[in-house]
C-alpha cells in the first residue's frame, strides 16, 4: 500500500530538548516536503527536497533542519524547540518534481512546553 | 510573501444545496491544486489544473483554471454529509531558480453540510 509514513503521531516536550520528526515513503517519489498547520493560517511549508541530497527552504524554515541523505526519507529536526513551534505537521510526497504532493502523511502533533 | 486568498472562509450548507468556492492570487500560477482535509487526516488531492482556462471534473466536483492565471474555483454539485471537511486551493510559486517545489495553501474553506 503506497504510504507516507510519520512518527510519532503525538508528541509533548519540553523547550530547548532536541526532537526529530520522521517521515518515509515508499512510493519511491523524488519529491518530498514538510508543513505545518495552524489555525487560521492553512498549512505552510517548511523545507522541501527535489531529490536526494537536494534540499531548499519553504515558506517558514525558521527553527528547522532538514536531510534527505536517501530517497525514502526525511526527516524534519528542530534543535532547540520553542513553543511557537507547537503545530500540526505533515509530510508530503510526489513524483513530480514540480512540486505536487500528491500523499500526504497523516499528521505528527507536536506540543512544546 | 505571496498568499492565495480563499473564500468564503466557511459555509454551513443544506444536504442536496450546490457549493461554490474560490481562490485568488496576485501572482500568476500555472497549476491549481484543490485538497480536501477530513478531520484528523492529511489532506487529500481532488484536482489538479494545469492549463488556464481547463475545466476538470472529478464526480461531484468541478474546478476550473481562470483565464488569467489568477484564480481558481471549484464547485461541489448536490452535496452530501461526506463532503464536510476543509478544501484547500494550493499552487507550485516558481523561484528564480526554476524550481517548482515550493508550494503555497490557501487559508482553507471550512465546509459543513446540513443532513
Amino acid at each position: 500500500e503506497a504510504q507516507v509514513t510519520q512518527n510519532p503521531r503525538y508528541l509533548i516536550t519540553v523547550t530547548g530538548k532536541k526532537l526529530t520528526v520522521t517521515c518515509s515513503q515508499n512510493m519511491n517519489h523524488e519529491y518530498m516536503s514538510w508543513y505545518r498547520q495552524d489555525p487560521g493560517l492553512g498549512l505552510r511549508q517548511i523545507y522541501y527536497s527535489m531529490n536526494v541530497e537536494v534540499t531548499d527552504k519553504g515558506d517558514v524554515p525558521e527553527g528547522y533542519k532538514v536531510s534527505r541523505k536517501e530517497k525514502r526519507n526525511f526527516p524534519l529536526i528542530l534543535e532547540s524547540p520553542s513553543p511557537n513551534q507547537t503545530s500540526l505537521y505533515f509530510c508530503a510526497s510526489s513524483t513530480d518534481r514540480g512540486g505536487q504532493p500528491q500523499h500526504f502523511g497523516d499528521g505528527t502533533r507536536l506540543s512544546i512546553l | 510573501g505571496q498568499q492565495l486568498n480563499q473564500s468564503p472562509q466557511s459555509m454551513f450548507i443544506q444536504e442536496g444545496e450546490d457549493v461554490s468556492m474560490n481562490c485568488t492570487s496576485s501572482s500568476i500560477f500555472n497549476t491549481w491544486l484543490w485538497y480536501k482535509q477530513d478531520p484528523g487526516e492529511g489532506p487529500v488531492l481532488l484536482i489538479a489544473l494545469y492549463k488556464a482556462g481547463e475545466l476538470t471534473s472529478n464526480g461531484r466536483l468541478t474546478a476550473q483554471f481562470g483565464i488569467t492565471r489568477k484564480d481558481s474555483f471549484l464547485n461541489i454539485s448536490a452535496s452530501i454529509p461526506s463532503d464536510v471537511g476543509i478544501y484547500f486551493c494550493a499552487g507550485p510559486l516558481k523561484s528564480w531558480l526554476g524550481s517548482q517545489g515550493n508550494l503555497i495553501f490557501g487559508k482553507g474553506t471550512k465546509l459543513s453540510v446540513k443532513p
